[in-house]
């Protein structure tokens, strides 16, 4: 199975940061790789798919980068609303895999 | 609009069988790929199966290989999680997901399954 690993767990930003989450895989999984945002109390959002391409209705302000088993999220201005929690996921092969997650608080 | 709607979660004794279903609408049913996820209480993401478009294909998590029972009616837009022999770890809010080739793009809202005596 492929491993995802996403330092580090827990991120404290002020509003108006940029912030950047990694993720790294196990193995070499191409671009098959998204990512999402979850709030308490929610199913996830997808944000970015194809390790780059952003989903519709999302802002400008993620962005995605990377493949092979290397990868980044980045929010380029943090507003309020996205305190939440960021999961990584590979597609290259089932089972299907999640990354830890990586929660990002109000500092 | 996509929803996916998600029902048959409660509070059942280990070793209870349970059936979620999982009610699509706002899409062709029949020409996607779909997931079950779960959650455990504070914990991360957890796949559990997944299933062709047509029901030809199917993979398990190995925690649940064996237990649970992913199905589909097309006829109907319905997903169906059959879990038998539950244990105490497969407490979880369980959600249905679209899939395909790079992303879940569709989520429903969960529905929370206890396993408790």
């Amino acid at each position: 199975d492929i491993q995802l690993t996403q330092p580090p767990s827990f991120l404290s930003a002020s509003v108006g940061d940029r912030v950047t989450i990694t993720c790294r895989a196990s193995q070499g999984i191409s671009n098959y790789l998204a990512w999402y945002q979850q709030k308490p109390g929610k199913a996830p959002k997808l944000l970015i798919y194809a390790a780059s391409t952003l989903q519709s209705g999302v802002p400008s302000r993620f962005s995605g980068s990377g493949s092979g088993a290397e990868f980044t999220l980045t929010i380029s201005s943090l507003q309020p609303e996205d305190f939440a929690t960021y999961y990584c996921q590979q597609l290259y092969s089932y089972p299907v895999t999640f990354g830890p997650g990586t929660k990002v608080d109000i500092k | 609009q996509v929803q996916l709607v998600e029902s048959g979660g409660g509070v059942v004794q280990p070793g209870r069988s349970l059936r979620l279903s999982c009610a699509v609408s706002g899409l062709t049913f029949s020409s996607y790929s779909m997931d079950w996820v779960r959650q455990a209480p504070g914990k991360g993401l957890e796949w559990v199966a997944f299933i062709s478009y047509d029901g030809s294909n199917k993979y398990y998590a190995d925690s649940v290989k064996g237990r649970f029972t992913i199905s589909r009616d097309n006829s109907r837009n319905t997903l169906y999680l059959q879990m038998n022999s539950l244990r105490t770890e497969d407490t979880a809010v369980y959600y249905c997901a679209k899939t395909w080739e790079f992303a879940f793009d569709y989520w429903g809202q969960g529905t929370l399954v206890t396993v408790s005596s």
